[in-house]
């Protein structure tokens, strides 16, 4: 069956630094989405990406965050210079057109000293 | 507004149903969904009801819609200790990115 993967599964960093978090989404999807779950908190919506563009973030997804699709497969979510308020599980999603489903993949734990 | 807000945690013994509430603000809601997320893993699909139905029925699983209310509820029948996760509620509109807004989920506890 076909997955969203994510990778790393566990990133620590140090604050300040620039990460990368990747995701390959399910292989027909078209629209693809980034989550966040601060540790004991709700999943919160971050940013949706479709024909190669933004179509919508959050007020958490400001100059720090960048999203990417550099080639047909991967979907990347950059943070530029980490806060320790990063710290965070991060979920890549993937929907396929005239489907109301997102599929979440594992989520990459990040951790933020 | 959009929020969506559930009780934090449920106890239940293995055999017994449980029932997991939610409500929710954003009355233009298109879809509403139930998740499950198992220590260390992602977020499962389990089941989704649209905002123009009442009820939904999948196996041991049935979702209520009191759209009155705002109200959205999810019964597990027969509740086994493989059940025992965290169930988020969340609710989508067809609309722009179609961006998924989730409670802080309800922590079942499935007892032998």
């Amino acid at each position: 069956e076909p997955e969203v993967t994510q990778t790393p599964s566990h990133q620590v960093t140090q604050m300040g630094q620039e990460v990368i978090l990747r995701c390959v989404p399910i292989s027909n999807h078209l629209y693809f989405y980034w989550y966040r779950q601060i540790l004991g908190q709700k999943v919160e919506f971050l940013v949706s990406f479709y024909n190669n563009e933004i179509s919508e973030k959050s007020e958490i997804f400001d100059d720090q965050f960048s999203v990417e699709r550099p080639d047909g497969s991967n979907f990347t979510l950059k943070i530029r210079s980490t806060k320790l308020e990063d710290s965070a599980m991060y979920f890549c999603a993937s929907r396929g057109g005239g489907s109301n489903e997102q599929f979440f993949g594992p989520g990459t734990r990040l951790t933020v000293l | 507004g959009e929020d969506v807000e559930q009780s934090l945690f449920l106890s239940v013994r293995e055999g017994d149903s449980s029932v997991i509430n939610c409500t929710y603000t954003d009355s233009s809601s298109t879809y509403l969904y139930w998740y499950k997320q198992e220590p260390g893993a992602g977020l499962q699909l389990l089941t989704y009801i649209f905002s123009n139905m009442d009820m939904k029925q999948d196996q041991r699983l049935t979702v209520l819609l009191n759209k009155k209310d705002k109200h959205l509820s999810l019964r597990i029948a027969d509740t086994q200790t493989g059940d025992s996760a965290i169930y988020f509620c969340a609710e989508a509109k067809n609309t722009g990115g179609f961006k998924t807004i989730f409670g802080a989920g309800t922590r079942l506890f499935v007892k032998a």
